[in-house]
């Protein structure tokens, strides 16, 4: 089963950041919170991954709570390409034979 | 990002003949690639576990011998649908990793058994 819960559906303005939270209450010290988005009949895409501290690439940032029970995935400015159903998924580092475990996600309709 | 690729993007077989979907990663050597099954309007479902030259490793409640995983090379896997059934139509998705932290995603197969 998926260890991290999501809502639902987010809509968010063209031009706005696009702020998505995940909870992952059960997270263990070794696991990290990664970001996958899937845009509609496309396999799955990487955003971002973190442990502890906060991270940005050219995508987005990941804010991940003092006490790693929440994150927070930031699209600065959201465009219409941005309309995906966004993964907050946890999973080992250690082992590239870790599976990955997908639960509900966040389906985000970015406006015009 | 490192590229996954499937083949086909779409399928449509008769009722009680097999399918093969190829995954390849193009630039990279996987060491492990894993396969998906996801129905409409429904998250991916891990199907399997496969690691280069030994035997897949498959979830509670898939039929090994139905969804058949050979993972000969580092940068090719199959999946065999055996007498695929329209119960059996959905999206098929691979993915692969080496030794990154993340897994890239191939584009999917639409299979429709008809």
């Amino acid at each position: 089963d998926a260890k991290t819960t999501q809502p639902p559906s987010m809509d968010c303005a063209e031009g706005r950041a696009a702020n998505l939270p995940c909870n992952h209450s059960t997270i263990s010290g070794n696991e990290y919170v990664y970001w996958y988005r899937q845009i509609h009949s496309q396999g799955p895409q990487y955003i971002i991954h973190g442990l502890k501290n906060n991270e940005t690439n050219e995508m987005a940032s990941l804010i991940i709570t003092e006490d790693r029970k929440s994150s927070t995935l930031i699209l600065p400015h959201a465009t219409l390409r941005d309309t995906a159903v966004y993964y907050c998924i946890v999973r080992p580092l250690t082992s590239g034979t870790y599976k990955y475990i997908f639960g509900t996600g966040t389906r985000l309709k970015v406006l015009a | 990002g490192a590229v996954v690729s499937q083949h086909p993007s779409r399928v449509i077989c008769k009722s009680g003949t097999s399918v093969k979907i190829e995954c390849r990663s193009l630039d990279f050597q996987a060491t492990t690639m894993f396969w998906y099954r996801q129905f409409p309007k429904q998250s991916l479902m891990l199907m399997a576990t496969s690691n280069e030259g030994s035997k897949a490793t498959y979830e509670q409640g898939v039929e090994k011998d139905k969804f058949l995983i050979n993972h000969a090379s580092l940068t090719l896997s199959t999946l065999t649908v055996t007498s695929a059934h329209p119960e059996d139509s959905s999206f098929y998705i691979c993915s692969a990793t080496a030794d990154r932290p993340e897994a890239f995603f191939g584009q999917g197969t639409r299979l429709t058994v008809v």
